[in-house]
Parts: structure tokens; sequence; C-alpha cells
């Protein structure tokens, strides 16, 4: 079974542009979440989408959006890109969610780099 | 949510076995303890995750303390494809409305 790709794998934007990034999940996979990782906070997590629905935010700002196809795929969006978004955009998919039992398929991510 | 502690670093020889300790004082009883690593350049993985019991895979043990405050991930002869970040995460049972909540994790250090 193919695991969860994610392009493009890099990315490179200048401030003000935006930016769509694509997840492709785990065959049968209903689940799709974004996080983004920085080495100053971490892994911070953004949203995840089930069935087509976000059914979970984290704190970011609007600029920060994402949607789902009725096959899974995912793609997440970034307006108005500020320099601080630099960093590495990773999607997790699983087959129900964010409940205790499940277990999260990580992509390898898209490094993004904002000039 | 409930946190989670992890020592920041921690190194070990090739083959030998490897114990990563994660207290979490305040886990509720219908949390679930997870394992994940990342490796250098990669996303995270998933490695293995228990409830009340000890687990074990092909991958790794999870040692669970009787009164679910803290666990521990065995490796029971680490390898230098080991060498990456460990995170301990706890996962509601329900559905973690925050995604994984990582925390800084422990950077494992393998030498040869």
């Amino acid at each position: 079974k193919a695991g969860v790709t994610q392009t493009p794998r890099y990315l490179i934007k200048t401030r003000g542009q935006q930016v769509t990034l694509s997840c492709s999940p785990i065959s049968g996979h209903r689940s799709v979440s974004w996080y983004q990782q920085t080495p100053g906070q971490g892994l911070q997590f953004l949203f995840e989408y089930f069935s087509e629905t976000q059914r979970n935010k984290g704190n970011f700002p609007g600029r920060f959006s994402g949607r789902q196809f009725s096959n899974s795929r995912s793609e997440m969006n970034v307006s108005t890109l500020e320099l601080g978004d630099s960093a590495l955009y990773l999607c997790a998919s699983s087959l129900e969610g964010l409940a205790g039992q499940e277990t999260q398929y990580f992509g390898p991510g898209t490094r993004l780099l904002v000039l | 949510d409930a946190k989670t502690t992890q020592p920041n670093s921690m190194e070990s020889n090739e083959e030998e076995p490897v114990h990563l300790p994660c207290n979490h004082s305040t886990i509720s009883g219908t949390d679930y303890i997870h394992w994940y690593r990342q490796l250098p350049s990669q996303g995270p993985e998933y490695v293995i995750h228990g409830l009340t019991s000890n687990v074990n895979n092909r991958m790794a043990s999870l040692a669970i303390a009787e009164d679910r405050k803290s666990s521990t991930l065995i490796l029971h002869r680490a390898t230098l494809r080991d060498a990456a970040v460990y995170y301990c995460i706890l996962m509601y049972s329900g559905g973690g409305a925050d995604g994984l909540t990582f925390g800084k994790g422990t950077h494992l250090i393998i030498q040869p």
C-alpha cells in the first residue's frame, strides 16, 4: 500500500505571495491532518479534515486554510506569505481521525522557504 | 491537554537496549500513550501505542507503569538507523481536538 505523499517537496516563494500544498493520504483513510514544523516552535497542529469537512483547527491565523476532496486528497493554502511561514509542512492521514486508538501516518513534508 | 515530560537527549551504543522514559503525571483514564519518532529530514513515524497494558511490536516495546503516570519505550537492540527524535504523546480516546501535541521529544544518539 502506498504511503502518504506530499507535493511539491520543496518550494520557494516571496513575501505576499500565496501557496498551495497537496497531500494524498493512504488509500482508505478518510482523515487528513496538517502540521507546521519550525526549529523554534516544533510541530504544531494546523487543522484536520474528515470526509471533506474541517473537523478540528489549531491556533493559526485565517491566512492558513485547507480543503479536502471526495477522494480524501487534501490541499492547504497559505495566503499573503510572511517570512515566518518558512517551515516544513507535514500532513498525516488515518482511518478515522485523531482518536486515541488511531495511528497517524505522516508524509515526507513540503519544505517552504519564504524570501 | 495532558502534558508529557521527556529528557532532551540520550545516548546509547549500537546493539544495546535503549530505554526512553516519559512522564505524564496528569494522564486521564481515557488517554492513550503514543510514541512517534522523526528521523532526520523525514516526517514523524509511528512507533507504538498503548492504554494500560505493556505492548510489543516489531519495532519496540512499551512499558506502562501501573499508575499510568509514566511509560518507557524500549528499543531492544539499537542500530544507527534508530537515531532520531522520539516523541511521547497522549491522545484522548474521544478524539484530539488539538491534533497530536508534540513536545520537544528526546534526541536519541546512537554511537557505533
